[in-house]
């Protein structure tokens, strides 16, 4: 079946830090794949995704390669805010006639300093 | 568009007690699907609708839930004789239902507590 694994958190940076958070997804199809952020008190919100192989998506500073070769979707942005504290979930969207429901990771919490 | 509504945003309930959650999609969405999320957990899939037919249940969703989507617009979860593990969030999420792959746009969550 499908399944997704995220770095385990929680992750602590201060303002301007490098962020990565890893990714690795299991999947019997060829799956899109996304990041979803949930802010504190609201709902989850796409962040970015991508539907192939080599495929880049990106959003607010935020960026990750869909990486056929080491079933990856590493998440990077290269100088966190505080604003971008929140839970972070890799997930992924089989089209293989599962309905395109998305399987998640755990999630990881970011929390940044000022 | 307006947002994925869902209704109540909480419930407390005692154990044993029926509870029934609305979810309200984005208009001429015709996609919808229920997760559930538990305290540091991922959002698990638990059913899915394309207009009013449910298409696809998850193992979770035990006989005690239900889920319907009469008109292919709102649809609604109900969980019978509630037990302490259903405590969780639970979400809706909807998509346009127009292509494969899509974007989900979740709405803010029902909050239950089972006590």
């Amino acid at each position: 079946g499908n399944s997704v694994t995220q770095m385990e958190g929680p992750v602590t940076l201060s303002e301007e830090a490098f962020l990565t958070i890893n990714c690795t997804y299991t999947a019997t199809g060829y799956p899109s794949l996304f990041w979803y952020v949930q802010y504190p008190g609201e709902g989850l919100q796409l962040l970015l995704k991508a539907t192939k192989a080599d495929d880049k998506g990106s959003n607010k500073g935020f960026e990750a390669t869909y990486r056929k070769e080491t079933t990856s979707f590493h998440l990077e942005k290269g100088s966190v805010q505080v604003s971008d504290s929140a839970v972070y979930f890799c997930a992924l969207s089989d089209s293989g006639g599962s309905n395109y429901k998305l399987t998640f990771g755990k999630g990881t919490l970011l929390t940044v300093n000022p | 568009d307006t947002g994925v509504s869902q209704n109540p945003r909480h419930k407390i309930t005692k154990r044993g007690q029926n509870v029934t959650f609305r979810c309200d999609p984005i208009s001429e969405h015709n996609r919808l699907y229920w997760y559930r999320q538990t305290l540091g957990q991922g959002p698990e899939f638990l059913t899915y609708f394309q207009n009013e037919a449910q298409l696809e249940k998850s193992r979770l969703l035990s006989d005690r839930f239900s889920a319907e989507r009469p008109k292919g617009s709102f649809s609604t979860l109900e969980i019978q004789r509630t037990e302490q593990g259903d405590s969780a969030m639970y979400l809706c999420a909807s998509s346009p239902g127009l292509a494969g792959t899509e974007t989900q746009y979740f709405g803010p969550g029902t909050r239950l507590l089972v006590l």
